[in-house]
């Protein structure tokens, strides 16, 4: 079943300003990627961490891999109502055949 | 252009008659997976496969049944759909092995489907 565990569950952002959402596991992860779904969209890939303690930044979107590579945050600078949507964590079993995702963290944004 | 192919978009059925929902990618990926997604519990793995007539069950396969006969397709079918089978379906596609760095999932636009 689900191990990886997001909080928050929403996220209610004035824009402009920085969040931030985190994805914990129960276990040690093989790897972690993020994806992010528009409101009536799929969710698309937008990153993959392997090493423990990684750090990769896309712009604003700054993403963390934890020392133990038992969590990993996502975190958005000025945020923008580009940003609107819900952001997933998935990580990977050592199988390498299962991808398994958290609930996910909606973001909605105010003008 | 590379993309994953669901079908249909959306679908209303009645409980007990079965349905097949199509998914294609065109990207030769050898891995097919189906996930479902449901308000407060993100994606939920269905079934998943890594190779032509090589499939396994993911975390909720009760009710449905997958094929893989040809790399390109694999369908999802519902014998007998119940109620509690309405949802939001996606099929998804990678190269083979996630492990590789940003190997990542293709997904389609998904199949909204309702069962009266």
């Amino acid at each position: 079943g689900q191990q990886v565990m997001q909080i928050p569950q929403y996220q209610h952002v004035q824009e402009g300003e920085d969040f931030t959402t985190y994805c914990n596991s129960s276990t040690t992860l093989s790897n972690i990627q993020w994806y992010k779904q528009r409101p009536g969209g799929h969710p698309v890939f937008l990153i993959q961490l392997v090493k423990s303690g990684e750090v990769k930044k896309q712009k604003r979107l700054t993403f963390q891999f934890g020392e133990a590579k038992k969590n990993s945050s996502l975190h958005i600078t000025a945020t923008q109502t580009t940003d609107v949507g819900t952001y997933f964590c998935a990580e990977l079993f050592s199988n390498d055949y299962k991808l398994s995702f958290g609930a996910g963290t909606t973001v909605t944004v105010r003008a | 252009e590379a993309q994953v192919t669901q079908n249909p978009r959306y679908l209303i059925t009645v409980t007990g008659k079965k349905l097949t929902v199509t998914c294609s990618q065109n990207m030769n990926h050898e891995y097919m997976s189906w996930y479902r997604q449901d308000p407060g519990l993100g994606l939920r793995q269905i079934y998943y496969s890594m190779n032509v007539e090589v499939t396994d069950k993911g975390d909720v396969p009760e009710g449905y049944k997958v094929s893989r006969k040809e790399k390109r397709n694999f369908p999802l079918i519902l014998e007998s759909p119940s109620p509690n089978q309405t949802s939001l379906y996606f099929c998804a596609s990678s190269l083979w092995s996630l492990s590789r760095t940003n190997e990542k999932l293709f997904f389609g636009s998904g199949t909204q489907l309702s069962v009266l």
